[in-house]
């Protein structure tokens, strides 16, 4: 059972450049979305998704864009990589959009933009 | 936006000992969670609490959902070097956000 599977797990860019994190899942969830994690800031929204065709924003949106069509993918680009989105990025999914179901996490894709 | 606060941010003490970390906000969630996570690795999910005043237990832990809804801690009894890790509590009424979390460190 894969869970929440993300590509790259590491991978760097120059600035300027473009690129897109894949995250699929095949748990059969509605809800998916993009975490940012930077030292002592916890995990912050980019996206999400509450189902295939529908997506919308979260606290830190500027610089990147997603889709959704399909309930099993949910990619991130980065249309013109910058120093600050050098982070770690987190997918994640959970049932449905109703809180209080377990969000399950990918592994991880550690971005450094030089 | 619903923000989540986390104290203390940083947390190291020594096997055995208890602590106790918070989770506070201004706003009334419909359920708060708490994930623990380790080095290179996803948050996972240790527990959700739902009703105000709700206290769950998890071996060691001991989670309490304030009474308004606002706010939860998380206990720890004689802690372990095992819990060592970042925890994270969230909620979110459409949305699921995160606070900034508690590095707790125990030490041998």
């Amino acid at each position: 059972n894969a869970g929440v599977t993300q590509t790259p797990k590491f991978q760097v860019l120059k600035t300027g450049q473009s690129m897109t994190l894949q995250c699929a899942q095949d748990m059969n969830h509605e809800y998916m979305s993009w975490y940012r994690q930077d030292p002592g800031m916890g995990l912050r929204l980019i996206h999400y998704s509450v189902g295939a065709g529908i997506t919308d924003q979260g606290e830190v949106p500027n610089g990147y864009n997603v889709s959704r069509s399909t309930t099993e993918d949910f990619p991130l680009r980065l249309l013109s990589a910058a120093p600050s989105q050098t982070s770690v990025y987190f997918c994640a999914s959970s049932r449905d959009g109703g809180m209080g179901t377990e969000a399950f996490f990918g592994q991880g894709t550690r971005l450094t933009v030089v | 936006t619903q923000l989540l606060e986390q104290s203390p941010q940083f947390l190291s003490i020594q096997e055995g000992e208890n602590l106790t970390v918070y989770c506070n906000s201004s706003s009334v969630f419909s359920s708060l969670q708490w994930y623990r996570q380790e080095p290179g690795e996803g948050p996972v999910l240790l527990v959700t609490v739902v009703t105000g005043g709700e206290v769950k237990k998890l071996k060691r832990l001991t989670f309490q959902f304030g009474d308004a809804r606002k706010d939860s801690s998380l206990h720890i009894t004689a802690a372990q070097p095992g819990d060592t890790g970042l925890y994270l509590c969230g909620g979110g009424n459409e949305k699921l956000t995160f606070g900034t979390g508690t590095r707790l460190t125990i030490i041998p």
